[in-house]
């Protein structure tokens, strides 16, 4: 089974407009962080935004909140006022385990290609 | 504060040669994680070092290694290439806290990768 599940390959979203990327996950694991990265054509991965499974506030950082909405295990991105800059593969990602044991790793999504219109 | 920083950027192979990747993480962490990325497969793990061991591997072939240094720095060697080689590596470090609290807060910061072609 997928851990991480990404379900829109592709979206077009006009300039100015909000826009909201899907993510639902997998894990038994108790305490897991969420993180979302954006991947531009030059490839390198930017990190956007952390949500911490035991964080009881929705994460903020500027333009992008994550819409955590645990029991239904989703943690959706939603950018506002996008700009023509947003343009770029967006991946979710889920980190589980502990550092010390081994057994921390980040697992990503398949991600979905935004693409803001003029 | 400088980057991850990952060299080369770009470089072609033929079959059967080897090559290796080199990655310089943040001042101060201590993890480095290595990942690869092709069209077909996304984003996979290959390995983690910390304090110059490996400490989480992901399922790839022997073919692939890598190591640590005493300054944090990390390569990645892949022998024996194949054409299914040909990807986007990235390297991500981080400071690996261990803290329960804190446990999933660890961010990783990428490099711009390292994009092999083998021919």
């Amino acid at each position: 089974a997928q851990k991480i599940t990404q379900t829109q390959p592709g979206m077009f979203v006009q300039e100015k407009e909000a826009v909201t990327l899907d993510c639902t996950y997998d894990t038994s694991d108790p305490s897991y962080g969420l993180f979302w990265y954006k991947q531009p054509s030059s490839g390198e991965m930017i990190f956007l935004i952390y949500q911490g499974s035991y964080d009881q506030q929705n994460a903020t950082e500027g333009r992008y909140s994550l819409n955590f909405q645990k029991a239904r295990k989703s943690a959706n991105l939603v950018i506002s006022a996008s700009q023509l800059g947003d343009s770029a593969m967006y991946f979710c990602a889920m980190r589980e385990g502990t550092p010390s044991f081994g057994n921390e790793k980040l697992t990503f999504g398949t991600g979905t290609r935004l693409t803001i219109i003029p | 504060k400088a980057g991850v920083t990952q060299t080369p950027r770009y470089l072609i192979k033929t079959r059967g040669q080897q090559v290796t990747l080199s990655c310089s993480p943040i001042s101060g962490h201590r993890s480095v994680s290595w990942y690869q990325q092709t069209p077909g497969q996304g984003l996979q793990f290959l390995f983690e070092y910390f304090s110059e061991t490996q400490r989480n591997k992901g399922n790839f072939p022997g073919r692939f290694s890598g190591r640590q240094f005493s300054n944090s720095r990390s390569e990645m060697n892949v022998s024996t290439l194949e054409l299914g080689d040909s990807a986007l590596y990235l390297c991500a470090s981080s400071l690996a806290r261990d803290s329960a609290l804190r446990r999933g807060a660890n961010v990783l910061t990428f490099g711009a990768g390292s994009r092999l072609t083998v021919l």
